[in-house]
């Protein structure tokens, strides 16, 4: 098993330019989330899909859709970059596992818009 | 909206010694609480988590956590560290919701 994983790895964008995270995961997981890490803030949460061809806001969602293709992908799409959406982006997907859902991460994607 | 506080930055502690990381969290109901853990440039890692049942819970690595109720608290402990377990360690709390909240995280250096 692959996991969780991302693609690209790095990306610079110029404000106002438009692009699409992508995610798979290969653990046949029903839920799938985006994260966004800052420094000092931990993680927060962008969007999340308890199913396929469901999704959900999460805590900081404006500037953001996302896509639940099928099951085992879930995309992050910026349409008009700002200099605040530079982070680190986290995928994760989840089972429940003992009566919770156990998060499992993606390497992550680290975007610089400038 | 439940939350959690991570009140440590940054915690330093030599090889071989205890380690503790501290996490309190607010929520309503019953609190699912995890650990997480981050090494430079990956993901992160489910270390632990507690549902219900026995306070100490064990984790990956050594690992194990303390639920205190009656201080809100789920601290993070090793008896004996080790320069690998450096790195940068989340705490977690999910509600009855799929909504989880992380800490802002507390960087674990250990010194040989």
């Amino acid at each position: 098993n692959a996991g969780v994983t991302q693609t690209p790895k790095f990306q610079v964008l110029k404000t106002g330019q438009s692009m699409t995270l992508q995610c798979a995961q290969d653990m046949n997981h029903n839920s799938m989330y985006w994260y966004r890490q800052d420094p000092g803030m931990g993680l927060r949460l962008i969007y999340y899909s308890a199913s396929e061809g469901t999704t959900d806001k999460g805590e900081v969602p404006n500037g953001y859709n996302v896509s639940r293709l099928n099951k085992r992908e879930f995309s992050l799409r910026l349409e008009s970059a700002a200099p605040s959406q530079t982070s680190v982006y986290f995928c994760a997907s989840s089972v429940e596992e003992r009566g919770t859902d156990t998060q499992y991460f993606g390497p992550g994607t680290r975007l610089t818009v400038l | 909206a439940q939350s959690v506080a991570q009140p440590e930055d940054q915690v330093n502690v030599a090889e071989g010694n205890p380690l503790t990381v501290k996490c309190t969290y607010s929520v309503s109901g019953n609190p699912y609480l995890f650990w997480y853990v981050q090494y430079p440039n990956r993901g992160l890692q489910f270390l632990l988590k507690y549902i219900t049942g026995d306070n100490l819970v064990k984790g990956s690595y050594g690992f194990e956590a303390e639920f205190n109720k009656s201080q809100t608290s789920f601290h993070l402990k090793k008896p004996s560290a080790l320069v690998s377990d450096s790195a940068l360690y989340f705490c977690a709390v999910r509600d009855n919701n799929n909504d989880m909240r992380f800490g802002a995280g507390t960087r674990l250096t250990v010194k040989p």
